[in-house]
């Protein structure tokens, strides 16, 4: 099984500021096979990056995904009053699918 | 609007069994595989199970398997779960959630989700 690990568990900043979040698994992902998805309190989640870096339809271009291998990050360009909530990483290139403990972008 | 609805979450008794549904609006389900992920308080996502849009491949976590059945039926186009033999850690908010593609799949659907709480 492969574990996702998020840092930080907690990312303080202000609208305006960039985020970058961090996803790195436990071993290599088959050919980029990670999500990133954002949920607010009471919510569905939502759908950001699929296969480490395609935006999802609808998503804005200030979300940006990168990463290979066993590291990949989530960025945020310019934080929006909306974009602050818990996100999660989750890979799909293996059994079973697995999903990381999560970030959550505060406002500072 | 693409939607997907769940429900039958509820308060049941450890060794208990539910039945949760979920109805999807705005896409035919039946073209779509789907998955159930469940969120313990204050813990991450975990994933479920897994459906095929045929219904003829099913796949279940560890922590579940033996106790929950996923089926669908794709008439009524709806999803569903039966959890027996209930446990107080599937203590969770379960979500059903649209597969991008076969099992080895993002989730670009997802429902809120409906509360099970395991607790005598």
């Amino acid at each position: 099984e492969i574990v996702l690990t998020q840092s930080p568990g907690t990312l303080s900043l202000s609208p305006g500021e960039r985020a970058t979040l961090s996803c790195r698994a436990s071993q290599s992902v088959t050919s980029s096979y990670l999500a990133w998805y954002q949920r607010k309190p009471g919510q569905a989640p939502r759908l950001l990056i699929y296969d480490a870096s395609s935006r999802a339809t609808g998503i804005p271009d200030r979300f940006s995904g990168s990463g290979s291998g066993t590291d990949f990050t989530l960025t945020i360009s310019r934080l929006e009053p909306e974009d602050f909530a818990v996100y999660y990483c989750q890979h799909y290139g293996g059994s079973p699918l697995t999903f990381g403990g999560g970030t959550k972008v505060e406002i500072k | 609007e693409v939607q997907l609805v769940e429900s039958g979450g509820g308060l049941v008794q450890p060794g208990g069994s539910l039945r949760l549904s979920c109805a999807a609006s705005g896409f035919t389900l039946t073209s779509y595989d789907m998955n159930w992920v469940r969120q313990a308080p204050g813990k991450g996502l975990e994933w479920v199970s897994y459906i095929s849009s045929s219904g003829r491949t099913i796949y279940y976590a560890d922590s579940v398997k033996g106790r929950f059945t996923i089926s669908r039926d794709n008439a009524k186009n709806s999803l569903y779960l039966q959890m027996n033999s209930l446990r107080a850690e599937d203590t969770a908010v379960y979500s059903c959630a649209r597969s991008g593609g076969g099992y080895y799949s993002y989730m670009d659907v997802w429902g809120n989700g409906t509360t099970v709480t395991v607790s005598s």
